[in-house]
């Protein structure tokens, strides 16, 4: 069975960092595009970045870019999200995702998380 | 990038069709066939329901399909059902290389 689980989400100051992972199971890991997708409370989905099955491409929203850095572990099966210079709006449930094939941002994302609860506050 | 234009909610009574519709520009929706629709039960995870406009994967019902015409997408639910009470969301890929979901709408099945 194909399975994604995230963790290191918890509270966290504003102006601090946080490493989020996500372990995965039950594929060719190295195969496959992966995602962040993250949901504030009570709001809507929001794509956050995605990167290559080698790991040497990698996008990222506005709201992110040079505050987050999305890497890849392809021979422990993880992906991660460092987050630094984290602001309150980034308060939300983070969700690693996999795309359908190799290709970053436009495939579906067809196999997700439970997610992960980051909260910025002080 | 702004979130794609979907209504807030839509419903329908059990065996009724709804649409759900999803506004972007020539620069996401119009420009590729890399528009999926999501659906999400409260406090679950997003799961994947139409892809390329109008692909259904493996196990999804045959009541819900996908359709596009201009900057416009559009997701038709066919003989409701209670189970399909969820939130919806469209997603495309943009011409920046980023991707963009919808607001989101809250389907009530009355």
């Amino acid at each position: 069975e194909v399975q994604l689980l995230e963790s290191g989400g918890g509270l966290v100051q504003p102006g601090g960092s946080l490493r989020l992972s996500c372990a995965a199971s039950g594929f060719t890991f190295s195969l496959y595009a992966l995602s962040w997708v993250r949901q504030a409370p009570g709001k809507g989905l929001e794509w956050v970045s995605d990167i290559s099955g080698s790991g040497d491409t990698t996008y990222y929203a506005d709201s992110v870019k040079g505050r987050f850095t999305i890497s890849r572990d392809n021979t422990k099966n993880t992906l991660f999200l460092q987050m630094n210079s984290l602001r309150a709006e980034d308060t939300a449930v983070y969700y690693c995702a996999k795309r359908i094939s190799t290709w970053l941002v436009s495939d579906p994302l067809n196999v997700w998380g439970q997610g992960t609860m980051v909260t910025v506050s002080s | 990038q702004s979130a794609l234009t979907q209504p807030a909610s839509v419903s329908g009574s059990p065996g009724q069709s709804i649409t759900i519709s999803c506004t972007g520009t020539s620069s996401d929706v119009g420009g590729y066939n890399s528009v999926s629709w999501y659906q999400q039960h409260p406090g679950k995870a997003p799961k994947l329901m139409i892809y390329d406009v109008s692909n259904r994967p493996s196990g999804v019902s045959n009541r819900f399909s996908g359709s596009k015409s201009g900057n416009t997408a559009s997701l038709t639910i066919s003989g409701l059902q209670a189970e399909d009470e969820a939130d919806y969301y469209c997603y495309s890929y943009t011409s920046s290389s980023t991707g963009v979901f919808g607001g989101g709408t809250k389907l009530t099945v009355l």
